[in-house]
């Protein structure tokens, strides 16, 4: 059974840092597309972030330049590495997983992040 | 980037009735590169559809979808209480981009 379980978040001050993690399990994330969606308190989704089997990653442009996204093979774990927050980064932060090309087929329960001083 | 703009914003209907949803792209989305889902409060998102019009592994069959190009429909033949929610659609074709949400309440 595909279980994918956030963790990581809470409360940082505006430009800090905070790396989120999501524990994969019945399935291997680097035989998959992995990706990081966030949805801001009473708003809709905002796709984060992917990283590719290949190792290729992607981000929008809202978080380019201040998020990572990174897997480790052997605790099978993806993760998220947010630098520079922002109020704005305030949010539902999901992991997703990609059995097929592009959308989304299993979720997990999301960790929330709050940027605020 | 592509848009998708979802309407209407909020769906007003009683159980038993039928919903139409709409998603429509800023521009064209290739090989109906587009997926619906389905989010209750407090809950992560479920997908419903991909490929414009494929149910996912276990979704009922009074969940259905249609479109192509530019404009997209989910249709839910008979409501249920448990299909109130929010749906969102999203697009795979040019990276990936989610549009604004319909909600669907009891009237």
């Amino acid at each position: 059974e595909v279980q994918l379980v956030e963790s990581g978040g809470g409360l940082i001050q505006p430009g800090g840092s905070l790396r989120l993690s999501c524990a994969a399990s019945g399935f291997t994330v680097s035989t998959k597309y992995m990706s990081w969606v966030r949805q801001a308190p009473g708003k809709g989704l905002e796709w984060v972030s992917i990283i590719y089997t290949g190792g290729s990653t992607y981000y929008a442009d809202s978080v380019k330049g201040r998020f990572t996204i990174s897997r480790d093979n052997s605790k099978n774990t993806l993760y998220l590495q947010m630098n520079s927050l922002r109020a704005e980064d305030t949010a539902v932060y999901y992991c997703g997983l990609s059995s097929s090309w592009g959308y989304f087929d299993y979720w997990g329960q999301g960790t929330l992040v709050t940027v605020s001083s | 980037e592509i848009v998708l703009t979802q309407s209407p914003g909020t769906l007003s209907l009683s159980p038993g009735e039928r919903a139409t949803l709409s998603c429509r792209a800023s521009q064209s989305i290739s090989s109906t590169y587009l997926a619906w889902y389905q989010q209750k409060p407090g809950q992560a998102p479920r997908l419903l559809i991909y490929d414009a019009s494929s149910r996912a592994t276990g979704i009922p069959d009074r969940f259905s979808a249609s479109g192509s190009g530019t404009d997209f429909t989910l249709t839910i033949s008979r409501l249920e209480p448990e299909d109130f929610a929010v749906y969102y659609c999203q697009q795979y074709s040019s990276s990936r981009t989610f549009g604004q949400g319909t909600k669907v309440e009891i009237k």
